[in-house]
């Protein structure tokens, strides 16, 4: 069973627009959530959280909210850039109730930003 | 520079021949952590360890071991692969804390195939 889900593969943005990227988590135990990029032949690295204490994060050109009522996250990147092609990963854990160790992530997004 | 590394990076095996994975880093973390990556499927984490001496299942641990014995090395063991382990592995560390724990650092992977 799926626990952290992104339902989009794949997702084609023009530079300069928004980019939106969704997650949804079906644990309700979940508490922290997280955002990860990864490039080709490269690790995952980290880009922004949110504790389910918040319902928004912001960083710069990037924007996360929580939903928790519909378990539900978004990634917001405002401007695209090309630089921003990759794949996206949303990822959760259950940080105070639950296992500290265990990082569910989903299957990611492919982010493509078109100049 | 801080980072992880992992050794090798790529390698081709047969079914049955035993192989270590390395990773280590140089970030004094408490926390490591292998993954693998599957089309389809993300990042499925494989074990766990808060500390040295303490290693934890994670969502996808059978046909794997891990030991830690030392701060900063913790190797993945695939005692007898077989082709269901193809895949691209990832090793990451962070600090502990819940919000230390999310951001996780990541090593560049180590792609293996097992005929």
């Amino acid at each position: 069973d799926q626990q952290v889900k992104q339902n989009s593969p794949s997702l084609s943005v023009q530079e300069g627009r928004i980019s939106i990227l969704n997650c949804d988590y079906t644990n309700s135990m979940f508490d922290y959530f997280l955002w990860y990029k990864k490039y080709p032949a490269e690790g995952p690295t980290f880009l922004i959280s949110i504790s389910s204490i918040k319902d928004k994060n912001e960083d710069g050109r990037f924007t996360v909210f929580l939903n928790k009522s519909a378990k539900h996250l978004s990634l917001h990147i405002v401007p695209s850039q090309p630089g921003d092609s990759a794949v996206y990963f949303c990822a959760a854990s259950a940080g105070y109730g639950g296992s500290q160790g265990n990082l569910i992530f989903g299957k990611g997004t492919k982010l493509s930003v078109k100049p | 520079e801080a980072q992880v590394t992992q050794n090798p990076r790529y390698l081709i095996t047969v079914t049955g021949k035993k192989l270590t994975v390395t990773c280590s880093q140089n970030m004094n973390h408490e926390y490591m952590s292998w993954y693998r990556q599957d089309p389809g499927l993300g990042l499925r984490q494989i074990y766990y360890s808060m500390n040295v001496e303490v290693t934890d299942k994670g969502d996808v641990p059978e046909g794997y071991k891990v030991s830690r014995k030392e701060k900063r090395n913790f190797p993945l063991i695939l005692e007898s692969p077989s082709p269901n382990q193809t895949s691209l592995y990832f090793c990451a560390s962070s600090s502990l804390g819940t919000v230390a724990l999310g951001r996780q650092y990541f090593g560049p992977g180590t792609r293996l195939t097992v005929t």
